[in-house]
């Protein structure tokens, strides 16, 4: 079965450090990629999306996130975080075979320290 | 611009009672998806609806239903309403089909007792 793992439940950091949230799916076919963030109160925004080429993705926000075909990851990168940053992360995969549906992991948040 | 648009925000039911939950997505998007978020959960595809014809189904069983009008916008009933469907229902509209939800609503927080 499609699925994404985010193995990364909840991760704390200070302020200014450098941020990796961890992604990986499992698809056997071309698979569309996204990261969305979901502030508290607010509702999910799209951070980001790979369909092909690049496979560094930069998207709002400052954050940037890499495909690794060999490793089935998508993995989010930020190099100074925010307060601001605090949040819900969610990762996704749209694949290309089958119903045209997306499957979310079940998501990290992130607390950011002042 | 009117981002997509969920109604109602919160809700209480009962156990075996029916919802119906609208979703009025952005201006000249023709795609509309729902979804259901259960706490601590990622969001669980349930349907995906383009040009007023299903696209799409997730694992839910029948007692979940929806259909989309002709100007676009969508509901999504519930029957039999249990406990477990308890959570946060996403709607997200795009311009085309595919299930690319760019833009999510809000939601609707269900709560059945």
């Amino acid at each position: 079965a499609q699925s994404v793992s985010q193995h990364n439940h909840h991760v704390i950091l200070s302020e200014a450090a450098s941020l990796e949230l961890g992604c990986n799916y499992s698809y056997g076919g071309t698979v569309n990629l996204f990261w969305y963030v979901q502030y508290p109160g607010q509702h999910l925004q799209l951070l980001l999306k790979y369909f092909s080429g690049d496979p560094l993705v930069k998207g709002i926000k400052g954050f940037e996130a890499e495909f690794i075909k060999s490793k089935f990851s998508f993995n989010l990168r930020k190099p100074s975080v925010q307060w601001s940053d605090t949040a819900e992360y969610f990762c996704a995969a749209l694949s290309n075979f089958g119903n045209e549906k997306l499957t979310f992991g079940t998501g990290t948040r992130l607390t950011i320290i002042p | 611009d009117a981002g997509v648009t969920q109604s109602p925000t919160h809700l209480i039911k009962t156990r075996g009672q029916h919802v119906t939950l609208r979703c009025s997505p952005i201006s000249g998007h023709k795609s509309v998806s729902w979804y259901q978020q259960v706490l601590g959960q990622g969001p669980q595809f349930i349907f995906q609806y383009y040009e007023k014809e299903e696209r799409g189904r997730g694992n839910f069983p029948d007692r979940f239903s929806a259909r989309q009008f002709p100007n676009y916008s969508s509901e999504l009933n519930v029957n039999a309403l249990l406990l477990g469907d308890s959570a946060l229902y996403l709607c997200a509209s795009s311009l085309f089909a595919g299930g690319l939800a760019a833009f999510f609503g809000q939601g609707t927080r269900l709560t059945v007792v």
